[in-house]
């Protein structure tokens, strides 16, 4: 699995995108770039995942560099619901166990 | 569409004492299933996980087993709680087609406190 860096933490206004770096440098060919969010004392939730393509769905969008090394997770119109830590997660999608394995993600403060 | 199950939400239990915390899955069917605990701060710590009935593998060694007695069950239990397994147990499944697995699905936790 390769190893993903992000930022411990981060602010956003009320209604404004939300960027989320990522950074995955050693990632392998046959690896996803995945995202999952928690929010506090529940259980993480699914947002996305891309291989090089940018992706988007109702909840964001995934944009990832063409050299793979690095992906950003957009929230378009972040609203207070989204605050939450965002995990950026590199893994294959081939079922070894589907081990994902989470960091310490980014804690996203959405202000009003 | 497919759910999860999982209790009890919250879990305050004695040194020594036994524990058994279940999980089970809706809507689908041969799901991968997971056991994963958040300590402090904001990591995940995959325990066990489970490919099929019967089959567990430990990723981490522990005071802690894993069963899964039926296709859509899943169980997490010790004889003797220890202080340091308090924590937030998660349970989470992903299906399977062929070799592809789709992204995990999380349960709303057990926060387990051991006094």
């Amino acid at each position: 699995d390769a190893k993903t860096t992000q930022p411990p933490s981060m602010d956003c206004a009320e209604g404004r995108a939300a960027n989320l770096p990522c950074n995955h440098s050693t990632i392998s060919g046959n690896e996803y770039v995945y995202w999952y969010r928690q929010i506090h004392s529940q259980g993480p939730q699914y947002i996305i995942h891309g291989l090089k393509n940018n992706e988007t769905n109702e909840m964001a969008s995934l944009i990832i560099t063409e050299d793979r090394k690095s992906s950003t997770l957009i929230l378009p119109h972040a609203t207070l619901r989204d605050t939450a830590v965002y995990y950026c997660i590199a893994d294959t999608i081939y079922n070894q166990g589907g081990k994902l394995i989470f960091g310490q993600g980014t804690e996203l403060s959405v202000k009003p | 569409s497919q759910t999860i199950h999982q209790w009890p939400a919250t879990l305050v239990q004695p040194v020594g004492s036994p524990l058994s915390l279940e999980c089970t899955v809706e809507g689908t069917s041969n799901p991968n299933l997971y056991w994963y605990r958040q300590a402090a701060g904001r990591g995940l710590q995959l325990l066990f996980y489970s490919v099929g009935i019967g089959q567990i593998s430990s990723e981490v060694p522990q005071n802690l087993s894993a069963s899964r007695p039926q296709d859509r069950q899943f169980i997490l239990s010790s004889k003797k709680l220890l202080l340091s397994d308090s924590g937030f147990y998660l349970c989470a499944w992903s299906g399977s087609e062929g070799s592809i697995t789709s992204p995990l699905h999380f349960g709303n936790g057990t926060r387990l406190t051991v006094t």
